[in-house]
């Protein structure tokens, strides 16, 4: 059974701090991961996708990928009571079925 | 403007009927997914479709039915053999090939 797993939180951490969010993944031949912002009582929404080993950046959020150590992260720069929210990694599976698996999710609490 | 639609957004099901719940996409996608999601759960992959007339199983399938006769629309029924149904259900839909996967504004079913 292909895993994705997530730190549950809450993680919180003051206004103007940066936060940061790890995902870890089972199956070795995934080659695409994204991170998801999901508001309470509101569908997922894709904030970062990224495909290659290193950083990929987009205005405050900061998304990192490490195949060998089978480890994803975000981080958000300058946090807003705003990112206050669920976020959600996803991985896709290898072989060309389109299928991601979802990690439960960490939630996150920016304290003004 | 482009998007995923589902409705309707707040469903009430007594035990013993089926209900079916509406998903329609203008992106011109390819791929369309039904999840789950239940209070602190990550999203469970119901049914998905890659292709029009065409569709697979995934991981929480039983008690669940869907069809795909149009590009646009991949209806999801939730039958009386679904034991325990209220939850959270969310559409997605993706181009061919691609793994990032945009979700409509879900559909929250409640068993009476």
């Amino acid at each position: 059974q292909k895993e994705v797993e997530q730190n549950s939180g809450p993680l919180s951490v003051p206004e103007g701090a940066i936060a940061s969010l790890n995902c870890t993944y089972s199956d070795r031949g995934s080659q695409s991961f994204f991170w998801y912002r999901q508001y309470s009582g509101k569908s997922p929404e894709l904030i970062m996708s990224i495909y290659s080993n290193g950083d990929k950046e987009d205005g405050r959020f900061t998304a990192q990928l490490n195949k060998a150590s089978q480890y994803v992260s975000l981080l958000i720069r300058d946090s807003q009571p705003s990112d206050s929210a669920t976020y959600l990694c996803a991985v896709g599976l290898s072989g060309n079925t389109g299928k991601l698996i979802f990690g439960q999710g960490t939630t996150l609490q920016v304290k003004p | 403007d482009g998007g995923i639609t589902q409705s309707p957004k707040y469903l009430f099901r007594k035990e013993g009927q089926n209900v079916t719940l509406s998903c329609e996409q203008n992106l011109n996608h390819d791929a369309m997914y039904w999840y789950r999601q239940d209070p602190g759960q990550g999203l469970r992959l119901i049914y998905y479709s890659q292709i029009v007339n065409d569709f697979q199983k995934g991981d929480i399938a039983e008690g669940y039915s869907v069809s795909r006769e149009k590009k646009e629309s991949f209806p999801l029924t939730v039958t009386s053999a679904q034991k325990n149904p209220t939850a959270f259900y969310l559409c997605a839909s993706s181009r061919a090939g691609g793994n990032e996967q945009f979700f409509g504004p879900g559909t929250r079913l409640t068993v009476l």
